[in-house]
């Protein structure tokens, strides 16, 4: 059965810090992991990570997978009050169809 | 552009009742996916269908039921509601090339069952 754990679970910081979530995973015949950030409502889609070492980045926020050690992490640097959600990590194998989530690390942002 | 709508948005039961959440996407995508989500749980797969006719069973599926009758539809039933079920609800969808990758998600539906 896949499984996936982030931690920690919840984070409070003051806006400007730079944040680390962390996600590690077992799953069958690995083929992606995935962050999404959950504001109110529905997730909203981040980062896909395939292949170890690459790092994706969009503006402040990044993400790196390590598939020997089967984790990723997710950076925010210089974090502001819309940086406050809740981030999910998901993960999923070849030959299945369906991701395994975690169960998310909420992070608030102090102004 | 709508993208994956689920309705309804909210909706209070009483234990034994039943109801039908319906989920329709308008991106063509061939799989479809009911999650719930509750408190420190983080979302958990109920059904899922990877083309029209087909569903499958995820991680919590006692309690529910499912169809796909038509591709671009994706409902779940509960027969008879208990009080287990109160959570928010997400139905999402993806392309058959990104089976694991990218879902779309709709914006949950909130059951209460008293």
């Amino acid at each position: 059965e896949d499984k996936v754990v982030q931690s920690p679970l919840s984070l409070v910081v003051h806006e400007g810090d730079t944040v680390t979530l962390n996600c590690s995973y077992e799953v069958t015949n690995f083929r992606s992991l995935l962050w999404y950030k959950q504001e109110k409502k529905a997730p909203t889609f981040l980062f896909m990570l395939t292949s170890s070492g690459i790092e994706k980045k969009s503006g402040r926020l990044s993400s790196i997978l390590d598939k020997k050690e089967l984790f990723s992490i997710l950076n925010i640097t210089a974090t502001q009050t819309g940086d406050s959600a809740i981030y999910l990590c998901a993960v999923g194998g070849f030959g299945n169809e369906k991701l395994t989530f975690g169960t998310g690390t909420r992070l608030t942002i102090i102004p | 552009n709508a993208g994956v709508t689920q309705t309804p948005k909210f909706r209070v039961l009483k234990t034994g009742q039943s109801m039908t959440l319906l989920c329709a996407q308008d991106m063509n995508h061939e799989y479809m996916y009911w999650y719930r989500q509750d408190p420190g749980m983080g979302l958990r797969l109920i059904h899922y269908s990877v083309g029209e006719g087909t569903t499958a069973k995820g991680e919590v599926p006692d309690g529910y039921n499912v169809s796909r009758l038509k591709k671009q539809n994706f409902l779940l039933g509960l027969e008879s509601a208990a009080p287990s079920q109160t959570s928010v609800y997400f139905c999402a969808s993806s392309t058959r090339d990104r089976g694991t990758g990218e879902l779309f998600f709709g914006e949950g539906s909130r059951l209460t069952v008293l």
